[in-house]
């Protein structure tokens, strides 16, 4: 499988509790996204790395978010002391040029 | 800051027909790009078409093809012969040259009938 892979599909976790998720981008793309996407909107851009430097930040991602790409390759995202407003779809993309998603992590917080 | 904007939430076509979505964009920009984003139910977000704004000549691939006005910053999406399979959550986008926050507007849910 050549495409961005995110896992897990689907977490369900206890308010207060941590999640990290993954996200292993297409290899040879140097560029790697994280959005949020929230029932009947589109994808909020979160934060960008290219390579392994995090270049860009939304006001989005408060300082309970924090995402990481060690040596460029696969990112994680974590999420500390989860609230129910986290619950979302938390997508990746990777890109040269053009970005390719994956099919994201269901976060439901309850 | 640069906004995206999709008037029409739900769209319906039969199939065999031609349907176009709306989109219309906020920037001062001179120099950036649109794109389609299509997500079909449960699965990922895949990219339809793209277009430079600095290209005059509207993007077309296959039965899809846009209509870029950017005077007018209008970014519509014409799919022609829909099929079955073209029913999705169709999202537009804007990318600001040399930014990589690509930012979406809320979409249209298309639903093709047979």
């Amino acid at each position: 499988d050549t495409g961005v892979s995110q896992n897990p599909r689907h977490k369900i976790t206890k308010r207060g509790q941590n999640v990290t998720f993954r996200c292993d981008p297409i290899s040879e793309h140097n560029r790697l996204y994280w959005y949020r996407q929230t029932l009947g909107q589109g994808p909020e851009f979160l934060t960008y790395f290219q390579n392994e430097a995090q270049l860009e930040k939304s006001r989005l991602l408060s300082d309970r978010f924090s995402a990481e790409r060690p040596k460029g390759s696969f990112s994680t995202l974590e999420i500390q002391r989860t609230e129910q407003g986290d619950s979302a779809m938390y997508l990746c993309a990777s890109s040269r040029t053009e970005a390719f998603f994956g099919q994201g992590t269901r976060l439901t917080v309850v | 800051a640069q906004t995206v904007t999709q008037s029409q939430p739900e769209m319906s076509v039969q199939e065999a027909e031609t349907v176009t979505l709306s989109c219309t964009y906020d920037t001062s920009e001179n120099n950036y790009y649109l794109f389609w984003y299509k997500q079909p139910p449960s699965r990922q977000m895949i990219l339809v078409i793209r277009q430079e704004a600095y290209k005059q000549q509207n993007a077309t691939e296959n039965r899809f093809s846009v209509n870029f006005q950017k005077a007018a910053k209008s970014f519509s999406l014409k799919i022609s012969d829909s099929q079955l399979g073209d029913t999705a959550m169709y999202f537009c986008a804007f990318m600001k040259q040399g930014v990589n926050d690509m930012r979406f507007g809320a979409g249209t849910r298309l639903t093709v009938k047979p």
